[in-house]
C-alpha cells in the first residue's frame, strides 16, 4: 500500500463551486504539505503544517484553505474555484522529528476547473 | 531568496551514452539539497539528500555530487527506462525558510533505445 495517498485522483468541477482534495499518510510524519505543479512554474508551496496544531502559508495561498484533521490528515480546499486553479496537486509529508529534511510525495490529484 | 537553477532544461541521450544534469543553488546555509525523479503525471520519487559539499550518494546508474554552489546527477550508460524529470530542491539550516523545499523547474530527460 501506498505510505501518502491522495483522493480524489482526478476531479473535473466548474467555477464557483467547492472542493475538497484529501491527504492521508501512513508514514508516522509529522509534517504535511500542499504543492501545486504547473507547466513551467514547477512546484509551488501552497501550505504547510509541522504538526496538528500549526498550520502555515505558502507562496502562494490565496483562495486556498487547508485543515489538519489529525496526524495523518491534510486536506485542501478551494473555497469557489477558478480556472486558473486548474493544476496537479501534491502533497508531501516529512519526519520533523527525526530531523529528516526529505520530503515523500503522494500520486497527485489533477483537478480541472472549467 | 532561495533559489535553485537547474540546466538543461531538457537533455536527449542514446542508450548508454553518460552525462551529467546540473543544479545550481543559492540559499542562506544549506541544510539539505535533494534530488527526485517525477514520471508524466505522477509524484516525485525522492532519490537523494546531500548535506554538505564533497558528499556523494549512489543509486544504480545514478550518482549524485555536491559542492558549494552546486549539485550534479552524474547518470552513468542511461537505459530507456530512466527517461523522466529529474527535480532539485534546497532546504535552509533555519531562518523563516527553514523545514520548506525550493525546486528548480527540472531537467527532462529522454533515453533513445
Amino acid at each position: 500500500d501506498a505510505d501518502v495517498t491522495q483522493t480524489p485522483r482526478n476531479r473535473i468541477t466548474k467555477t464557483g463551486k467547492r472542493i475538497m482534495l484529501e491527504c492521508s499518510q501512513t508514514k508516522g510524519h509529522d509534517r504535511m504539505y500542499w504543492y501545486r505543479q504547473d507547466p513551467g512554474l514547477g512546484l509551488r508551496l501552497i501550505y504547510y503544517s509541522f504538526d496538528v496544531k500549526d498550520i502555515n502559508k505558502g507562496e502562494i495561498s490565496d483562495g486556498y484553505s487547508v485543515s489538519r484533521q489529525a496526524q495523518a490528515k491534510f486536506s485542501l480546499s478551494l473555497e469557489s474555484a477558478i480556472p486558473n486553479q486548474t493544476a496537479l496537486y501534491f502533497c508531501a509529508t516529512s519526519d520533523g522529528t527525526g530531523g529528516r529534511p526529505e520530503q515523500y510525495f503522494g500520486p497527485g490529484t489533477r483537478l480541472t476547473v472549467t | 531568496e532561495d533559489q535553485v537553477t537547474q540546466s538543461p532544461e531538457a537533455l536527449r541521450l542514446q542508450e548508454g551514452e553518460s552525462s551529467s544534469l546540473n543544479c545550481s543553488y543559492t540559499v542562506s546555509g544549506l541544510r539539505g539539497l535533494f534530488w527526485y525523479r517525477q514520471d508524466p503525471g505522477k509524484g516525485p520519487e525522492f532519490l537523494f539528500t546531500l548535506y554538505s559539499a564533497g558528499e556523494e550518494k549512489e543509486k544504480e546508474r545514478l550518482k549524485a555530487t555536491l559542492t558549494k554552489k552546486e549539485s550534479f546527477l552524474h547518470i552513468t550508460a542511461p537505459k530507456p527506462e530512466d527517461s523522466a524529470t529529474y527535480l532539485c530542491a534546497v532546504t535552509p539550516a533555519g531562518g523563516t525558510s527553514y523545514g520548506k523545499l525550493t525546486f528548480g523547474q527540472g531537467t527532462i530527460l529522454t533515453v533513445h533505445p
